[in-house]
């Protein structure tokens, strides 16, 4: 049973667009929401985690924002570029398992 | 710094044949995990060792076993390979120990591409 639900499966924007990617949860108990970023023919790389108090985190060009009365979280990325086509993955933890979504491919054209 | 290595990079087994997927890291973690990747399936994770000399199932850990040989190192066997079995394989490794509070930062390897005929 897969414990945190992403979408969309893929999303194709332009160059300078804002690509969300939206991710559920129903576990109560997960206390720490990160998002991976992966690259061809590599491992992901945590990009920018966010904890149930706060509803806004900024690193640079990535937000995350969550609602925790709707047990839902999401990625924005501002004036996107081709750089940052890879596939990106929420994860939600409570201990040491992280339990990821199943990815969203992002695609950003010149 | 070379972080979390993983080999081999390739493997392909026959149906029944078994292999060890090796992991070391070098970044004196605690806690290290292994997880398999499959098109549309995400991230599911297999084992993980909360430390050295523990071990403890995840999500999909049927076919496997581990083996935390020391602190830096982290095997995962197939005793008999399937070919449900064929994935990417990620080894992965965070400083987060049994006593310790806090982000669970994991760090990937490269992953291995296991093809089972």
């Amino acid at each position: 049973q897969q414990q945190v639900k992403q979408s969309p499966q893929s999303l194709i924007v332009q160059k300078g667009g804002i690509p969300i990617i939206n991710c559920a949860y129903e576990n109560t108990a997960f206390d720490y929401f990160p998002w991976y970023q992966q690259f061809p023919g590599k491992g992901p790389a945590l990009l920018i985690a966010i904890r149930p108090d706060v509803s806004e985190k900024k690193e640079g060009r990535f937000t995350i924002s969550f609602n925790k009365s709707a047990k839902q979280f999401s990625l924005h990325i501002m004036d996107s570029q081709p750089g940052d086509s890879a596939t990106y993955f929420c994860a939600a933890a409570h201990g040491y398992a992280l339990n990821f979504g199943k990815g969203t491919s992002l695609l950003v054209t010149p | 710094n070379a972080g979390v290595t993983q080999t081999p990079k390739f493997q392909v087994l026959k149906t029944g044949q078994s292999m060890t997927l090796q992991c070391a890291q070098d970044m004196n973690h605690n806690s290290m995990y292994w997880y398999r990747q499959d098109p549309g399936m995400g991230l599911r994770l297999i084992y993980y060792s909360a430390s050295e000399g523990t071990t403890d199932k995840g999500e999909v850990p049927n076919g496997y076993n581990v083996s935390r040989l020391n602190k830096r190192e982290f095997s995962l066997r197939l005793e008999s390979a399937a070919p449900s079995q064929t994935s990417v394989y990620f080894c992965a490794s965070s400083e987060k120990g049994t006593t310790s509070y806090g982000a669970n930062v994991l760090t990937f390897g490269a992953g291995s591409r296991l093809t089972v005929l």
